[in-house]
């Protein structure tokens, strides 16, 4: 199973920067997704990253305000930009690989908790 | 549009008691489906998926769900609940291999002892 890590895994910064969330996979996957998951709510999906080509963007969701790199099948990053308190929220990486048995399996980091003030 | 949706926000249950979380989808195919829990200040952990075969599946931690075509439905079942499994879950789906997942609204569980 895939192992991924992101950092920083907390962070408290003031509106008006960015951030930039980095996700690093233990192996190479084809496809990493990028979700918010604001105070009290489920995930929703920021983006899609293939390695090569630009992200997919979910509708709501636009380039300028989260830029993402895909440099390599290894490593990603999604970055929060013009920050306002509303964009608070825990921010996931989330890959898919094959399990071996026929089917894929989703796996996330432990996610990114932002809080802007 | 794919959904996926979970009628109950929050349930209390008391130790020992059985548990089911419902969980309906709305997608042009039949989806995979998946349950995750979030404890707190934790990631996300697969308690069990759906793809093809058995509508009966065993997950982990002593879970179940099962797939009803007819229903739309894949609901989270445990015989005896524990105070440990008080946490967020959520019902997520995927419409093919390497695709978005689209997740539920979540559930979150209480455990009274």
């Amino acid at each position: 199973s895939a192992v991924i890590s992101q950092k920083p895994s907390r962070d408290i910064c003031q509106r008006g920067t960015s951030l930039t969330i980095q996700c690093q996979v233990d192996s190479q996957v084809t496809m990493m997704f990028w979700y918010r998951q604001q105070p009290g709510q489920s995930l929703t999906l920021i983006a899609t990253a293939n390695q090569g080509s630009e992200a997919t963007y979910e509708s709501g969701f636009v380039i300028d305000k989260f830029p993402i790199s895909r440099p390599n099948l290894t490593f990603s990053t999604l970055t929060v930009s013009n920050m306002s308190p509303e964009d608070s929220s825990i921010y996931l990486c989330s890959v898919e690989e094959w399990t071996g048995d026929g089917d894929t399996e989703a796996f996330f980091g432990q996610g990114t908790r932002l809080t802007v003030v | 549009a794919q959904s996926v949706t979970q009628p109950d926000i929050h349930i209390t249950v008391s130790e020992g008691a059985s548990l089911e979380l419902r969980c309906n989808y709305s997608y042009g195919a039949t989806p995979y489906l998946f349950w995750y829990v979030q404890s707190p200040g934790q990631g996300l952990q697969l308690l069990l998926k759906y793809f093809s075969g058995d509508t009966l599946v065993q997950g982990i931690k002593g879970f179940e769900a099962e797939f009803k075509r007819s229903q739309s439905s894949f609901n989270l079942r445990k015989p005896s609940v524990h105070w440990s499994d008080a946490a967020e879950y959520f019902c997520a789906a995927t419409g093919t291999s390497y695709d978005k997942v689209i997740f539920g609204p979540g559930t979150s569980l209480s455990v009274i002892p």
